[in-house]
C-alpha cells in the first residue's frame, strides 16, 4: 500500500451522526495533516497533528495519531450536510524538503 | 484571513502550447509548493521552493516544467509544451517559518485539448 491511504474510501452517514475516517501511512512523519476537498474545489486544511501528539481537537473534529501503528484517524462529530466532502490525509515525511504526500481520500457524504 | 490566490481559475490551451499558472502566495510565509490532482486521483506533489531555488521535486517536475519567483509576491509554474496528460488540477501552496500547515489555493484547472 501507498503512504497515506485512507479508509474507507467512501463513507456516507446519516445527519448527526459520527463520521470516523482512518488513515495509514508507511514511512516516518513530522506531522500528519487531514484536508477538506469540495467537489472540484481547493483544499482546506482542517488539522495538524505533530509526530510528538496522540490526540487532537478542533471544533467538532478529533485526531488520533499512533506512531507506533503508523495509523491516524478523523473523528467528525455530529454531522451537517455541509460536512459532505472527500477527506485527505497528508503525511509530512522526514526525508529532504518539506512536502505532502497525499492518500486517496474518503468520500463522505453526509445524507439530511 | 489570508489566502493563496492562483489565476487563472480555469485554463483551456492546445496541445503543445506553453502555459503559465500563477499564484500569489501568503506574504510572510518563506516556503512555496505546486501540486497536482488529476481528475478522480489523489493530489501529488510537483515541487517545492525556498529561498529562491528549488529545494525539492517530483518525478512528474521533468524538464517542460519550472517555477519562478519573478517578484517578491507571484510564484508561477510553466508548462513549456503542454500534453493531454497534464490536464489536471493544479494547486499551489504556501508555509511559514515555524511550520503551522499549508495554506492552499483554490487551484487553476488546465484542460489540454
Amino acid at each position: 500500500s501507498q503512504q497515506g491511504e485512507e479508509d474507507p474510501q467512501a463513507l456516507s452517514i446519516q445527519e448527526g451522526e459520527n463520521a470516523t475516517m482512518n488513515c495509514s501511512y508507511k514511512t516516518s512523519i513530522n506531522n500528519l495533516q487531514w484536508y477538506r476537498q469540495n467537489s472540484g474545489r481547493g483544499l482546506v486544511h482542517l488539522i495538524l497533528i505533530r509526530s510528538n501528539e496522540r490526540e487532537k481537537h478542533s471544533g467538532r473534529l478529533r485526531v488520533t495519531l499512533d506512531t507506533s501503528k503508523k495509523s491516524s484517524s478523523l473523528l467528525i462529530t455530529a454531522s451537517r450536510a455541509a460536512d459532505t466532502a472527500s477527506y485527505f490525509c497528508a503525511t509530512d515525511i522526514i526525508q529532504g524538503a518539506q512536502k505532502l504526500v497525499f492518500g486517496q481520500g474518503t468520500r463522505l457524504t453526509i445524507n439530511p | 484571513e489570508p489566502e493563496v490566490t492562483q489565476t487563472p481559475s480555469h485554463q483551456v490551451t492546445q496541445m503543445g502550447q506553453e502555459v503559465i499558472l500563477r499564484c500569489v502566495p501568503i506574504s510572510n510565509h518563506l516556503y512555496f509548493y505546486w501540486y497536482r490532482q488529476i481528475l478522480g486521483q489523489k493530489v501529488e506533489f510537483l515541487v517545492s521552493f525556498y529561498n529562491n531555488e528549488i529545494s525539492e521535486k517530483s518525478e512528474i517536475f521533468d524538464d517542460q516544467f519550472s517555477v519562478e519567483r519573478p517578484d517578491g509576491s507571484n510564484f508561477t509554474l510553466k508548462i513549456r509544451s503542454t500534453k493531454l496528460e497534464d490536464s489536471a488540477m493544479y494547486f499551489c501552496a504556501s508555509s511559514g517559518q515555524g511550520y503551522y500547515g499549508y495554506t492552499f489555493g483554490s487551484g487553476t484547472r488546465l484542460t489540454v485539448v
